[in-house]
Parts: structure tokens; C-alpha cells; sequence
């Protein structure tokens, strides 16, 4: 079945400063993979997403790329600032969430 | 703004006591999950449903927890008898049919559960 690793488990950056989450997937057949934010207490929630017929996807202060050759899609977040700060977990999943896998996620924090 | 539903927000309930978790997904989605996730760590998937069929459960202990959907507005979980590490928060999800490829899931806000 499907394999999602996530680096780094926590990451602390400094505000205004980008930070980088890698995720690698096992499954070719992947070709879905969202982005979801979850802060302290809350659900987690969908910030970005990206299908494998594209190779990078932006909205505003936040992009993901996807390379589908080598199996790892990365989240960039820029200018980072304070409410950033949660933990972040990636996902891949084949067409009808047949085998829809979350990454152990990564805690950011966005030190002011 | 659509949301998936989760009652009860909180339960805390001594060990041994049966407990119901209940889910409404968004109006029109089909595939519901069930989560469990303890203390900010990452999301354990339980099972899930399409169509109100239950597609994998083999993240569920069986012997003690169950889910169905009685009707598409409604999923449920239940642990019967509960025990202290069954302590978490459990999140709902649902997403919908896609056009040939997958859609985001839409999460509830949880039940977070204290087994005493």
C-alpha cells in the first residue's frame, strides 16, 4: 500500500523567513496530493492541493511543487508569519481516495 | 459554508461505558472517514465508506470498535467497552465524487474523547 514520509517533524524558522515540508510517496499510481493545516485544538484544513498533471501550483504566500519521477511533492510557505505556526500534513491518494495516506506531519513554528 | 457535523464535541466517560460518536457529512458527499488522532500527532485512519459501504476498517480494533452508516447523512463510531486508551480526538471527514479524480476531504471539528 501507499507510503507517505514527511521531513522535517518540526521546523522553527524565523518570521519572514520561508520554510520548506518534503513529503515522499510510494505509490506511482498517486496522483492527488493536498495540503492541510491544523492548529492547536482545530481540524485539520485544506490549504493547497495539486494533481500530478501539474508540476507546481501557487496561492499567494503558499506554492507546492510535485515531481512525479522521483515520488516527492514539498509545500513552500513565504514570509512566514506567527499564525503560520501548526502542524502541517501532507497526502497522496489515488483517483477515488482508494488509498487517501497522511504524513506524520510537521510541527511549524514561526518564532516572532 | 458547508461543514461535516461531529456531536458530541466532548465526552468524557468512565471506562467500560459504551460510547457513540456521530458524524453528518457535507449534503452530496459519499465517501466518509473516521480518524482518530492523539495528542498533535498524525491522523490514524479507522475506516471509511463510500456510498455508505464500508470500503477498509482495518485500522479498527475490531474487537471493540464499530462503524456504519445507517443513512447517508449519518456515519457513526462506537467502542464498546471503552478503555482509557481510547482516549483521543476523533475527526469525521467526507469528500465528494470526483470527475475522475480526487477531491479534498472536508473535516469536522471532532470529538475529542477522555476515558477515565
Amino acid at each position: 500500500g501507499e507510503n507517505v514520509e514527511q521531513h522535517p517533524s518540526t521546523l522553527s524558522v524565523q518570521e519572514g523567513d520561508s520554510a520548506v515540508i518534503k513529503c515522499t510517496y510510494s505509490d506511482s499510481a498517486s496522483n492527488y496530493f493536498p495540503w492541510y493545516k491544523q492548529e492547536l485544538g482545530k481540524r485539520p484544513q485544506l490549504i493547497i492541493d495539486i494533481r500530478s498533471n501539474v508540476g507546481e501550483k501557487k496561492d499567494q504566500r503558499i506554492a507546492v511543487t510535485l515531481n512525479k519521477t522521483a515520488k516527492h511533492f514539498s509545500l513552500h510557505i513565504t514570509e512566514t508569519q506567527p499564525e503560520d505556526s501548526a502542524v502541517y500534513f501532507c497526502a497522496a491518494s489515488t483517483n477515488y481516495g482508494q488509498n487517501f495516506v497522511f504524513g506524520p506531519g510537521t510541527r511549524l513554528s514561526v518564532l516572532p | 459554508d458547508a461543514r461535516v457535523t461531529q456531536t458530541p464535541r466532548h465526552k468524557v466517560t468512565e471506562m467500560g461505558q459504551e460510547v457513540t460518536m456521530r458524524c453528518q457529512p457535507i449534503l452530496g458527499h459519499n465517501t466518509v472517514f473516521w480518524y482518530r488522532q492523539t495528542m498533535m500527532q498524525g491522523l490514524e485512519l479507522l475506516a471509511y465508506f463510500r456510498n455508505r459501504a464500508p470500503l477498509d476498517d482495518s485500522g479498527m480494533p475490531k474487537d471493540r470498535f464499530s462503524a456504519e452508516m445507517p443513512d447517508a447523512t449519518l456515519a457513526t463510531l462506537k467502542i464498546q467497552p471503552s478503555e482509557p486508551r481510547d482516549s483521543a480526538v476523533y475527526f469525521c471527514a467526507s469528500t465528494s465524487p470526483g470527475q475522475g479524480a480526487d477531491q479534498p476531504q472536508h473535516f469536522g471539528d471532532g470529538t475529542r474523547l477522555s476515558i477515565l
